[in-house]
């Protein structure tokens, strides 16, 4: 089944740590997107990609960094830079103008 | 900037009772998505309108798209606990064409 991965589901990371959340997607999609929700919140845009090897900043990319070098996988890095990182990862992807597939998140605390 | 307004924030019904959500945009929209995110999960695509005026409905799902084209509403008739979760609008940036979301309506359904 064609589908998006977000992998680890949880992650607790320590203060001045920097963690990756993977992201990837068997389904052929150009463009993939990091948003970030807190709680009772709607979705924030980090970064988003409409090709291999170039990517764009969202809304509050700061503090967080992001590769493309393969179709298929966006992964998200979480700075140390980033001083509010306790939230609700989402990745998805998209092809043309039609509906996001969104992964199941990965839910970051820091400890 | 483009903004994309959800209201209500909140809603809670009775089971059985009629919702619904009401979007606006500061601009004209090209389309109007709908997703849908169950508590604990992560938004599920429901629905894309691209017309003027139009009209497409799911089961007891109703979705419209303003005759501007900068509003939109989705109508749950007969509520059931399934349908809990928040519902959120979005549509695409005039540039980039990214997704822009709205806060999202939280729909609690007391059985």
């Amino acid at each position: 089944d064609g589908g998006i991965t977000q992998s680890p589901k949880y992650l607790f990371r320590k203060e001045g740590q920097n963690v990756t959340l993977s992201c990837e997607q068997n389904l052929n999609h150009d463009a993939m997107y990091w948003y970030r929700q807190d709680p009772g919140q709607g979705l924030r845009l980090i970064y988003y990609s409409q090709i291999v090897n170039d990517f764009q900043k969202g809304d509050i990319a700061e503090g967080y960094s992001v590769s493309r070098e393969k179709k298929e996988s966006f992964p998200l890095t979480v700075t140390s830079a980033q001083k509010n990182p306790t939230a609700f990862y989402l990745c998805a992807s998209a092809t043309g103008s039609y509906g996001y597939t969104f992964g199941s998140g990965t839910r970051l605390t820091v400890v | 900037g483009q903004q994309v307004m959800q209201i209500p924030q909140y809603q809670h019904v009775q089971e059985g009772e009629d919702f619904t959500t009401y979007c606006n945009s500061s601009t004209t929209l090209s389309n109007i998505q709908w997703y849908k995110q169950r508590p604990g999960g992560h938004p599920v695509f429901l629905i894309q309108l691209v017309k003027s005026g139009e009209v497409k409905k799911q089961k007891r799902l109703t979705f419209q798209f303003g005759e501007a084209k900068k509003n939109s509403s989705l109508h749950i008739t007969a509520t059931q606990t399934t349908d809990v979760g928040t519902y959120f609008c979005a549509g695409p940036l005039r540039q980039g064409g990214k997704l822009i979301f709205g806060q999202g309506t939280e729909l609690s359904v007391k059985p």
